[in-house]
């Protein structure tokens, strides 16, 4: 099992552009997870979905944000336009059922917006 | 919504000693609470779990307590050895774990020679 996989590893890009972020999941898991790292908020959730449907997206800072899951085994985090404050490792994690299930991480998306 | 406080934020312990990290939690009806370690440059990973109708979970070096009434939980690592440095988090969550977790701010464990 390759795990959750995330891409690019790292992104650097300029104020303005758009960005979008790539994550794979466990195959076989039904609910996936986006999070946000920084070192002055911690971990966040930004959205989750069970059944590739979004279910809460209510941590999804602003309208910049958007994401989507077309099928079981792709979802994408889009940020557009980017901004300096949306610099942050962004993790993917995938569970395989729903509650007590543990949540298997993605290496995680560093995105620096300069 | 739920909200996660974790003490301390940097702990430093000689090695072969205990470690404690705790936290608490506001909703009451939160029912999930894992630990995930997190090594510098890698990603999160669970080291133990433990649901709301239990007191307390073992495995080996490492314990979670739970005290439902108080709303506080805590991480117990014993025998502490090099490479259990690095930064735990606490979590919580209503749902089991399947309508997200929310985080703890983390603590970065030094196990010190």
């Amino acid at each position: 099992d390759a795990g959750v996989i995330q891409s690019p590893r790292h992104e650097v890009t300029e104020m303005g552009q758009e960005v979008t972020l790539r994550c794979k999941p466990i195959s076989g898991h039904d609910y996936l997870f986006w999070y946000r790292q920084t070192m002055m908020r911690g971990l966040e959730l930004l959205i989750y979905f069970n059944n590739n449907v979004p279910i809460d997206d209510s941590g999804m800072p602003e309208d910049r944000f958007s994401a989507k899951m077309p099928n079981a085994s792709f979802s994408t985090l889009k940020i557009q336009p980017s901004e300096p404050r949306d610099s942050a490792v962004y993790f993917c994690a995938s569970s395989q059922g729903g509650q007590y299930y543990e949540q298997y991480f993605g290496p995680g998306t560093r995105l620096t917006v300069t | 919504g739920e909200n996660v406080e974790q003490h301390p934020s940097t702990l430093s312990v000689q090695e072969g000693d205990s470690a404690v990290i705790k936290c608490t939690y506001s909703d009451s009806a939160s029912n999930y609470f894992p630990w995930y370690k997190q090594e510098l440059g890698k990603r999160p990973q669970l080291i133990i779990d433990i649901r709301s109708n239990v007191g307390e979970k073992k495995d080996q070096r490492i314990a979670v307590t739970l005290n439902k009434t108080a709303k506080h939980f805590s991480l117990h690592i014993t025998e502490t050895q090099p490479e259990d440095s690095a930064v735990y988090f606490c979590a919580g969550s209503v749902g089991g774990g399947a309508d997200g977790l929310t985080f703890g701010k983390g603590t970065h464990l030094i196990i010190q020679p």
